[in-house]
């Protein structure tokens, strides 16, 4: 069965420090997600992506933060300066369709846990 | 008060037990769905009702949902030792992002 991969799995930064998360979505899928959870609290939506750009953004997701699709198969997020804050599970997710009145299911990857020092 | 908030917060039973989960929700919705956490780990995707359904079965899952009352329940029937784990309903409103619940923590026992 496909399925949404992510890497690393775990990842240890200092603060101030740039990271980049990747993620490859199922290949037939259009739409990409960003959520994140920090250790004890719930999962909270980050970014959507489709057709080369964002459709939607959280108040998270400030100008620290930004996402790409270098390619025909990864996504990825890039944290410019990490903060001790940013501490938590990044879970990448991929849908077949994600617009208004959709009734798909979001597929979630395993998820990256990245720890700021 | 949030959109998704899970009942309760956490449940203890024993093997061969049902196990029900609630959901409560603030905005009208497209869909709810569920998902299962194992400590520390991914979200995998249960199931999933759209907003005009009223019951949904998967195995040993049985999801609900009332849209006048703005709640869902999950039904695990006899539960087994693998089930423990968070669960988190997630609803989808007019945009493509996913507001998750706080999610209940299940524990079951052998």
């Amino acid at each position: 069965e496909p399925e949404v991969t992510q890497t690393p799995s775990h990842q240890v930064t200092q603060m101030g420090q740039e990271v980049i998360l990747r993620c490859v979505p199922i290949s037939n899928h259009l739409y990409f997600y960003w959520y994140r959870q920090i250790l004890g609290q719930k999962v909270e939506f980050l970014v959507s992506f489709y057709n080369n750009e964002i459709s939607e953004k959280s108040e998270i997701f400030d100008d620290q933060f930004s996402v790409e699709r270098p390619d025909g198969s990864n996504f990825t997020l890039k944290i410019r300066s990490t903060k001790l804050e940013d501490s938590a599970m990044y879970f990448c997710a991929s849908s077949e369709d994600g617009t208004s009145g959709t009734l798909w299911e979001q597929y979630f990857g395993p998820g990256t846990r990245l720890t700021v020092t | 008060s949030q959109q998704g908030e899970e009942d309760p917060q956490a449940l203890s039973i024993q093997e061969g037990e049902n196990a029900t989960m609630n959901c409560s929700y603030k905005t009208s919705i497209n869909n709810l769905q569920w998902y299962r956490q194992n400590s520390g780990r991914g979200l995998v995707h249960l199931i999933l009702i759209r907003s005009n359904e009223r019951e949904k079965h998967s195995g040993r899952l049985r999801v609900t949902l009332d849209t006048s009352k703005k709640s869902s329940s999950l039904l695990i029937t006899a539960s087994r030792a693998a089930d423990t784990a968070s669960y988190f309903c997630a609803t989808l409103l007019n945009t493509d992002k996913l507001i998750f619940g706080t999610g209940t923590r299940l524990q079951v026992f052998p």
